[in-house]
């Protein structure tokens, strides 16, 4: 019930392109709900994060849809740039972030130029 | 806002000895941390939740005796490798709570990692 489960494993899309990495979850208790983003070497750096109580949530080219009822979220990045090639990870986490995360498994994106 | 460091960036060290990997909070004070493993192309495993003047809560599986941790300031934790051996080897990230700017959660920032190798 603690997991998150983040499809696909590996993405390449072409540049321009919009990328999709979608995550599934169990805990109804979890509220909230960040996407990091790694480079090799690397600390996971936080890039966008929402709530439960709103669908969506836009910054710049990165965008997050949540659907409460199916215990889903999505990262969506619009006009992928080579420069988004990296590792993203989906998390979990209950009390409004103040227990520990539960990440996703990692979906590595490759943007083709 | 928001920066976290570790240090060292990367160590070598020998098969017994120990190793102390230092997290610091720069621009804000965190009154918990958190410290995660990472193999290769796998995702990020906790280990401990360290909070401030008081023990670390070490997640199953890891041994406290081994792993020792500190988190004697409100801006600095230490995570210590005991006899250290060849599969300790690995990414050690840490990472920082604060109440987000947005005023609506917690959010978690982690430092750039150690890599410790073990010899």
């Amino acid at each position: 019930q603690q997991q998150v489960k983040q499809s696909p494993q590996s993405l390449i899309v072409q540049k321009g392109g919009i990328s999709i990495i979608n995550c599934a979850y169990e805990n109804t208790a979890f509220d909230y709900f960040p996407w990091y983003q790694q480079f090799p070497g690397k600390g996971p750096a936080l890039l966008i994060a929402i709530r439960p109580d709103v669908s969506e949530k836009k910054e710049g080219r990165f965008t997050i849809s949540f659907n409460k009822s199916a215990k889903q979220f999505s990262l969506h990045i619009m006009d992928s740039q080579p420069g988004d090639s990296a590792t993203y990870f989906c998390a979990a986490s209950s009390g409004q972030g103040a227990q520990k995360l539960v990440f996703g498994q990692g979906t590595r994106l490759t943007i083709n130029p | 806002g928001a920066v976290v460091s570790q240090h060292p960036s990367w160590v070598i060290c020998k098969s017994g000895t120990s190793v102390k990997i230092e997290c610091r909070s720069l621009d804000f004070q965190a009154t918990t941390m958190f410290w995660y493993r990472q193999f290769p192309k796998q995702s990020l495993m906790l280990m401990a939740t360290s909070n401030e003047g008081s023990k670390a809560t070490y997640e199953q599986g890891v041994e406290k005796d081994k792993f020792l941790i500190n988190h004697a300031s409100l801006t600095l934790s230490t995570l210590t490798v005991t006899s250290a051996h060849p599969e300790d080897s690995s990414f050690y990230i840490c990472s920082a709570r604060v109440w987000g700017n947005a005023g609506s959660a917690y959010e978690q920032y982690f430092g750039p990692g150690t890599r410790l190798t073990v010899t």
